[in-house]
């Protein structure tokens, strides 16, 4: 049936913080694992992402950390800046047909 | 490239009226995905293929039909619009398994009421 909206979570940070967004996921088969950002009005956009055998991954001024044992997946930003403000998701992949499941998202809000 | 494109940008209908959403990709990807994607949540899957003349059933498929009669094209269609069905509509394509990450539209904002 129809699932009720929710308040996202929210995360506010002061420029030039690290910023850091968590996200549970729920497939133990889950074998990829993306981060995505949305800003108002547009799709999502790929940030980084991350293979189950690995437990850390470095982008330009992001980090992915994937913690198997108790399914979690975080997203690190250093130095945040105003243009991070945007909804952040991170996504499983299960192996079932490229089918990507997405978690609810974390509005990140950065104060000049 | 254009990438993933998406018409229309905006859409108002009335109850029971039916309308098709277009979804395109330039980039040669054999999947395809329709989402919709409602306020304070994430993005569910409503149908996908996997390839040209196939489709399958996502998360949310009622109400609901799609096909993929061109490699490059995938229609998702509404044949009796619900107010339920008010949500944004995002088309997304990967090359194949081997290349997860999905490339998504910039979204559809359909208003049914």
């Amino acid at each position: 049936g129809e699932s009720v909206g929710l308040h996202l979570p929210t995360l506010s940070v002061q420029e030039g913080d690290n910023s850091i967004i968590n996200c549970a996921y729920s497939n133990s088969a889950s074998d990829y694992f993306i981060w995505y950002k949305q800003e108002s009005g547009k799709g999502p956009q790929f940030i980084i992402d991350i293979r189950s055998n690995m437990d850390k991954r470095q982008g330009q001024r992001v980090t992915v950390l994937l913690n198997k044992t108790v399914k979690h997946l975080s997203l690190q930003i250093a130095a945040t800046q105003p243009g991070d403000s945007a909804v952040y998701f991170c996504a499983e992949n299960n192996n079932q047909g490229g089918k990507l499941i997405f978690g609810q998202g974390t509005e990140l809000s950065v104060k000049p | 490239n254009a990438g993933v494109t998406q018409t229309p940008k905006f859409r108002v209908l009335k109850t029971g009226q039916s309308m098709t959403l277009l979804c395109a990709q330039d980039m040669n990807h054999e999947y395809m995905y329709w989402y919709r994607q409602d306020p304070g949540m994430g993005l569910r899957l409503i149908h996908y293929s996997v390839g040209e003349g196939t489709t399958a059933k996502g998360e949310v498929p009622d109400g609901y039909n799609v096909s993929r009669l061109k490699k490059q094209n995938f229609l998702l269609g509404l044949e009796s619009a619900a107010p339920s069905q008010t949500s944004v509509y995002f088309c997304a394509s990967i090359l194949g398994l081997a290349a997860d990450t999905q490339y998504f539209g910039p979204g559809t904002r359909l208003t049914v009421l």
